[in-house]
Formats: C-alpha cells, sequence, structure tokens
C-alpha cells in the first residue's frame, strides 16, 4: 500500500508568514495528489487538486507543486483563517485514497 | 449551490450496524459518485468505498467489503451507507464526500458533507 508522510505534523506561524508544507509518497503518484484544509469541527475542505490546480473559490495564495513522490503546499501570506489542520490526499490507489497524517498550523 | 446533507448522530451497541443517509441537492446526482469516509479522534480520514450516482456500480475498500453495504436512491438523490458488526473501534466521524468518476472514484472529493458521528459503546 501506498503510504504519505506529512511533515511537519505541526508548526507555528504568524500571520503574513509563508508556510510550506510537504507531503511524501511511499512510491511514484504521478501528480495524482490533492490537498484539504480541515477546521474543528468542520469536514476537510478540497484546496488542490492533482498537485497544482487550485480548486474553485479558494484564494491565490495558497499553491500546490510536485510530482512522483513529493508535493508541497504553500500559503504565501498566511491569514487568521487559514489557521487549520492541513492533509494531503493520493487518488492514485482507485481503492484506498490514503491521507497524509495532517499538519497543525497554529498561531505563533 | 452543491449540499450534502447527511442523518444524525448516532449511538449504538457492539455488534448492531449503523445506517448514515447522505441528502445531496444543488447538482445533477447521476453524473457524479458519492463517497464514503471515516475520520476517527485525532485521526486522518480514511476513506470507505464509492458509489455511483449514475448506475449504482460500487467499490468498497478491502476492508470493509464485509460489512460496508452501499446504496443510492436516484429519485430523492440520496446516498445511504450501513455499516455492520460495529466495535469501540468504529467509533468517528463518518462523512459523504462527492467526485466526479464515473467507473471507479476519482478520489477527488470536491464537495463534503457536514459529517454524521457514530459512537459504538456498550
Amino acid at each position: 500500500d501506498i503510504q504519505m508522510t506529512q511533515s511537519p505534523s505541526s508548526l507555528s506561524a504568524s500571520v503574513g508568514d509563508r508556510v510550506t508544507i510537504t507531503c511524501r509518497a511511499s512510491q511514484s503518484i504521478s501528480s495524482k495528489l490533492n490537498w484539504y484544509q480541515q477546521k474543528p469541527g468542520k469536514a476537510p475542505k478540497l484546496l488542490i487538486y492533482s498537485a497544482v490546480h487550485l480548486q474553485r473559490g479558494v484564494p491565490s495564495r495558497f499553491s500546490g507543486s510536485g510530482s512522483g513522490t513529493d508535493f508541497t503546499l504553500t500559503i504565501t501570506s498566511l491569514q487568521p483563517e487559514d489557521f487549520a489542520t492541513y492533509y494531503c490526499q493520493e487518488s492514485d490507489s482507485f481503492s484506498l485514497f490514503i491521507f497524509g497524517g495532517g499538519t497543525k498550523v497554529e498561531s505563533k | 449551490q452543491v449540499q450534502l446533507v447527511q442523518s444524525g448522530a448516532a449511538v449504538k451497541k457492539p455488534g448492531a450496524s449503523a445506517k448514515i443517509s447522505c441528502k445531496t441537492s444543488g447538482y445533477k446526482f447521476t453524473i457524479y459518485g458519492v463517497n464514503w469516509l471515516r475520520q476517527a479522534p485525532g485521526q486522518a480520514p480514511e476513506w470507505l468505498g464509492w458509489i455511483s450516482g449514475y448506475n449504482g456500480y460500487k467499490s468498497v475498500a478491502q476492508k470493509f467489503e464485509d460489512r460496508v453495504t452501499l446504496t443510492t436512491d436516484t429519485s430523492t438523490s440520496t446516498a445511504y451507507m450501513e455499516v455492520g458488526s460495529l466495535t469501540s473501534d468504529d467509533t468517528a466521524i463518518y462523512y459523504c464526500a462527492r467526485d466526479d468518476g464515473d467507473s471507479r472514484s476519482s478520489g477527488i472529493f470536491d464537495y463534503w458533507g457536514q459529517g454524521t458521528l457514530i459512537t459504538v459503546s456498550s
């Protein structure tokens, strides 16, 4: 089975900071990588699909990059509403769709 | 607007079954699929299965194949998931989520229900 490893598991940042979260797959998944944001008590929200495509309605300060096994989610200027947990998820396996362990972005 | 509205929380005893509904609106049910995922406290989401809104074709994760049943009612644009033989390990929030796959899930979950907490306790 594919393993998805996110780092860091948590980080502290301030409003206006540039934030980078990485996700590594245990085998190549081409560009089949999605990013979600989840706030406490809420369902995950799709931010980026197929590694680089911004979901409709998501602010342009979010961006994704990478292919193969290494991927990155970048928030260029962190806003107050961006404090949340972020998950990567592979969509290559067809019947598993494994999520990473999550990265909690907290206020410094 | 696209909405997926799930049924309410439930408490079940070990060995029982739980059936959750996911009523959709704001889009054509038959050209999308519905996925089911769950999230245990403090854990990442876990995919359980998928059903086509078009023809009812489904796929279920191997570890749940023997106790997860997926169905749809196209007349009400509603999807259902039943989980049987519940244990305390099944205590989680269960979500439905839309995708645009046809013969199988695309694995891109663009709209989610609000979640249904299933607590398994004696």
